[in-house]
């Protein structure tokens, strides 16, 4: 158990349609990353958040977004949903985002879009 | 810009034999963390190990040590006593100075009974 909490674990849901991933991280670790994984695909960054603060963004389309809460808990919001978008999302979290931070993920949410 | 390689995309041993899992990195940071990540059919990412570079002894982790060579940049990962359940992807990864991981393609392990 790495310590990072997501969910739901599985979705489905139809094209058009919006759905939110929660994460909650590790105690004690202030930095949320958002990754995509396709099937037999490698991992894709989406965004970053270091303490409530957008640090970084990646490959994340204009129909997704994400924010971090003053919890340090985050969310990565998908909308408009097409087929193409099916995929695991994996949340990870790391104590301060410095480099050389561990990095722990999540068990990830399977998202199916239909 | 940084690059993580790993030249094999499977590899395949035999049950209770060693395997070594290859990978090569690019950076001009001086100071960088590498890392070497499993993802089960179950499609958990887990960490393995990980290697500062500043340390010149190779990191260790039960049946899981790597070779790290900073000179040729090369970061590879020997299993010994493999076992069925380390059947995996192996992904290395290199934290860059943005805090981001940069990923390998991955190696496909295959453990034959």
């Amino acid at each position: 158990d790495s310590g990072v909490t997501q969910t739901p674990k599985h979705l489905i849901t139809a094209t058009g349609q919006r759905v939110t991933l929660r994460c909650s991280p590790r105690s004690g670790d202030l930095s949320v990353y958002w990754y995509q994984q396709s099937l037999d695909q490698g991992l894709q960054f989406l965004i970053q958040y270091y303490n409530g603060e957008e640090r970084a963004k990646g490959n994340i389309l204009e129909r997704f977004s994400a924010q971090q809460f003053p919890d340090l808990h985050s969310e990565l919001n998908l909308s408009s949903l097409e087929l193409g978008d099916s995929a695991l999302y994996f949340c990870a979290s790391s104590v301060q985002g410095r480099a050389g931070n561990t990095i722990y993920f999540g068990e990830g949410s399977w998202l199916t879009v239909v | 810009a940084q690059t993580v390689t790993q030249s094999q995309p499977e590899m395949s041993v035999q049950e209770a034999e060693t395997v070594t899992l290859s990978c090569t990195y690019d950076t001009s940071e001086s100071d960088y963390y590498l890392f070497w990540y499993k993802q089960p059919p179950s499609r958990q990412m887990i960490l393995v190990i990980r290697q500062e570079a500043y340390k010149q002894q190779n990191a260790t982790e039960n049946r899981f040590s790597v070779n790290f060579q900073k000179a040729a940049k090369s970061f590879s990962l020997k299993i010994s006593d493999s076992q069925l359940g380390d059947a995996a992807m192996y992904f290395c990864a290199l934290v860059d100075s943005n805090y981001q991981l940069i990923w390998g393609a991955g190696t496909k392990l295959i453990i034959k009974p």
